[in-house]
């Protein structure tokens, strides 16, 4: 199994550009959720979804838009890059939330994003 | 939600056991505590879990006192691998849209 799986890894955009950040899971999960890390900083939630068809949305939502039309993957798009959105974007799935289990976040590589 | 608080960062010697204390005032009674661990360059590792008390697993073991207002994730004899950042996470079990907010976490450096 791949487990968690972000594509591209790395990319470099201009300002006002536009791109979709791909997220991939095979272990069957409910929940998936886009996160993103600043230099020095720690994780914070963008968006995530409960289950296939369904987005809502985390601490730091704007600017970013999300889609899950398939349970397996969740798409993170920039409509418009700005500088301050430089940043390292990490995906994550769980089985389901915290109601059943331990609710174990399984996170991707991450996809590392420079906006000039 | 509720807010943790830890360390900024710890350091330590190879061979030593390592407490990381994160205090969470507002802990809802269906709020659980998880430890998760996260190398430079890759994403967060779960280590443990518990509710209340005590919980112990192959790699660490989390301390829980009755009012459950903090919690300690306890290293026993950690080598240079343990290097990394540890964040606490506070979450509802019984919310089944439960956001999972990472705070600034603790950088734990080991040295030899």
């Amino acid at each position: 199994n791949a487990g968690v799986t972000q594509t591209p890894k790395f990319r470099v955009l201009k300002t006002g550009q536009s791109m979709t950040l791909l997220c991939a899971q095979d272990m069957n999960h409910e929940y998936m959720y886009w996160y993103r890390q600043d230099p020095g900083m720690g994780l914070r939630l963008i968006h995530y979804s409960v289950g296939e068809g369904t987005t809502a949305k985390g601490e730091v939502p704007d600017g970013y838009n999300v889609s899950r039309l398939k349970k397996q993957n969740f798409l993170l798009g920039l409509e418009s890059a700005a500088p301050s959105q430089t940043s390292v974007y990490f995906c994550a799935s769980s089985y389901w939330g915290l109601s059943r289990g331990t609710g174990e976040l399984f996170f991707g590589e991450g996809s590392r994003l420079t906006v000039l | 939600l509720a807010k943790t608080t830890q360390p900024i960062s710890m350091d330590s010697y190879e061979g030593q056991e390592v407490n990381i204390t994160c205090s969470h005032n507002n802990i809802a009674t269906n709020d659980y505590i998880t430890w998760y661990q996260q190398f430079p360059s890759q994403g967060p590792r779960f280590i443990i879990q518990g509710y209340k008390t005590k919980v112990t697993n192959e790699v660490a073991s989390l301390f829980i006192p009755a009012d459950r207002k903090s919690s300690t994730l306890s290293l026993p004899r950690v080598s240079l691998s343990d290097t990394a950042v540890y964040y606490c996470l506070v979450g509802d079990k019984n919310n089944a849209g439960n956001m999972l907010t990472f705070g600034g976490g603790t950088r734990l450096m080991v040295k030899p």
